[in-house]
C-alpha cells in the first residue's frame, strides 16, 4: 500500500542550527502539506503545495522557515536557525488534489536543545 | 474566527464501554468535517462528513454530523485497548483551498 515517506524520523539539534526535513508523497498526489504538531495540540498547517507551487504559506514563519517542491514531487522543509519553540512533530501529508482525503506520513519529531 | 473545538480533552474508560466524543465547529463556508485517529505517529483517516443526519459507520465506530447545531459526534462501542489514541476532528477552512484546521483532540484511554 502506498504511503507518504518522511525522513528523518527523529532529529535533535541545538538552537541556532539549521535543520531540514524531507517528504516523499504518494505517487500521483499533486497536493502536499506540511503540518506542525506541538505536543497536546492538533496539527497546524504550515504550507500547502499544488504541484510545485505554494498555495498557502500564511502560517509559515518565513523569517526562519522555508519549503520547496521543485519538481512537484518530493518536498523539503528547512528551519534556519532553529529555536527552542520549534520542538514539535512535523507532519507531511499528500492528497490527489486539494479536495481529496489527506494521507499523513509518520512525521519527523524535532527536539531543539 | 473559524475554529474547531473538541471535548472532552481526555477520557478514560474500561474495555467494553461505549464512548462519545464531541466536536463543535464555527466555519465560514462549511464544506465537510473529518475525524482522524492518532496513535503514536501520524493521524489516520476515519470519516468525512458532509451531510447532516447521515450516520457513517466503520465497524464499532460511527459518526454523525448536525449542521444546524454545528457539531459532530464520534461513537465507539464495545471499546478495546487498541482504541486508545487521540481522536482529532478537522474542518477545511477556506472554500477553494482545503486548509484543514484541527481541534486539540480527545485523548482516549481504554483500561483493560
Amino acid at each position: 500500500e502506498a504511503e507518504v515517506a518522511q525522513s528523518p524520523r527523529y532529529k535533535i539539534t541545538e538552537k541556532s542550527q539549521a535543520v531540514a526535513f524531507w517528504c516523499d508523497p504518494i505517487s500521483g498526489h499533486a497536493t502536499l502539506y506540511w503540518y506542525r504538531q506541538i505536543l497536546g495540540q492538533g496539527p497546524e498547517l504550515l504550507v500547502q503545495f499544488q504541484d510545485e507551487s505554494v498555495v498557502d504559506d500564511s502560517q509559515l514563519p518565513k523569517d526562519r522557515f522555508s519549503a520547496e517542491r521543485l519538481k512537484g514531487v518530493d518536498s523539503t522543509l528547512k528551519i534556519q536557525p532553529a529555536e527552542l519553540g520549534d520542538s514539535a512533530m512535523y507532519l507531511c501529508a499528500s492528497s490527489l488534489g486539494p479536495y481529496n482525503e489527506q494521507f499523513f506520513g509518520p512525521g519527523t519529531r524535532l527536539t531543539v536543545l | 474566527e473559524d475554529k474547531v473545538v473538541q471535548s472532552p480533552l481526555s477520557l478514560v474508560v474500561h474495555e467494553g464501554d461505549t464512548v462519545t466524543l464531541n466536536c463543535s465547529y464555527e466555519v465560514t463556508n462549511f464544506r465537510s468535517l473529518l475525524w482522524y485517529k492518532q496513535e503514536k505517529k501520524a493521524p489516520t483517516f476515519l470519516f468525512m462528513l458532509t451531510s447532516s443526519g447521515i450516520e457513517k459507520k466503520s465497524g464499532r465506530l460511527s459518526s454523525i454530523l448536525d449542521k444546524k447545531e454545528l457539531f459532530s459526534i464520534l461513537n465507539i462501542t464495545a471499546t478495546q485497548t487498541g482504541d486508545s489514541a487521540v481522536y482529532l476532528c478537522a474542518a477545511p477552512l477556506r472554500f477553494g483551498n482545503e486548509k484543514l484546521t484541527f481541534g486539540t483532540g480527545t485523548r482516549l484511554t481504554i483500561i483493560p
